[in-house]
């Protein structure tokens, strides 16, 4: 089947770090771009970071820059979010999605991850 | 960065009915190759998002040709011919043709 499926969500303290991991599989991982969108709970989309798919572009929103690195592995066909010094208002679903291009529509989402972030 | 504004932001409908959904762009999302930088998505209850509309009037795979997209530049819209049970959720349009990718708020569709 052609999916992505993330990970690494969790129960985080204000100022702790997370991995994401976003499993992509029934595809050529390596052909697409890659997205991080986030969700906070009761709210809208918000695009966090994408990369090219080759790993050589990548950009952020302003809102995490610096606090958190969007890497991909295409040998294991996997997605990754670094997330550091994390705040309240990074809590959120978290879902990874393609596009075949860094302005195509995002034609394939995954499930999600939730990360709660809470002393 | 460019801001996408939905409206309504909620819209009740009656099933068989049609329906209409308005994004608009702050800035023209009209590139020099002819092609507007708009996607719409729907996020059904408690699902992921998925792709409805890409580059403002094209059908992405699988979705019923009831959906439809137009417009250009600045302004949007998102039709439902006729409307059924399974269209309820959150539709939401987002700006592709510039870092950072924005969307807009969000139009929750509910049934009469």
């Amino acid at each position: 089947d052609v999916q992505l499926v993330e990970s690494g969500g969790g129960l985080v303290q204000p100022g702790g770090s997370l991995r994401l991991s976003c499993a992509a599989s029934g595809f050529t991982f390596s052909a697409y771009w890659m997205h991080w969108v986030r969700q906070a709970p009761g709210k809208g989309l918000v695009w966090v970071s994408g990369i090219n798919s080759d790993g050589r572009s990548i950009f952020y929103a302003d809102s995490v820059k610096g606090r958190i690195i969007i890497s991909r592995d295409n040998a294991k066909n996997t997605l990754f979010l670094q997330m550091n010094s994390l705040r309240a208002e990074d809590m959120a679903m978290y879902y990874c999605a393609r596009s075949e291009y860094s302005n195509s529509g995002f034609d394939l989402w995954g499930q999600g991850t939730l990360v709660t972030v809470s002393s | 960065d460019i801001v996408m504004t939905q409206s309504p932001l909620s819209l009740p409908v009656t099933p068989g009915e049609p329906a209409s959904i308005s994004c608009r762009s702050s800035q023209s999302l009209l590139y020099s190759n002819g092609r507007n930088y708009l996607h719409w998505y729907l996020q059904k209850p408690g699902q992921s998002p998925q792709l409805l509309i890409y580059l403002g009037s094209n059908r992405a795979s699988g979705v019923p040709d009831r959906f439809s997209g137009s417009g250009s530049g600045t302004d949007f819209t998102l039709k439902i011919s006729r409307v059924e049970a399974d269209d309820v959720g959150l539709y939401y349009c987002m700006q592709a043709l510039q870092i950072p990718l924005t969307f807009g708020g969000g139009t929750k569709v509910e049934i009469k």
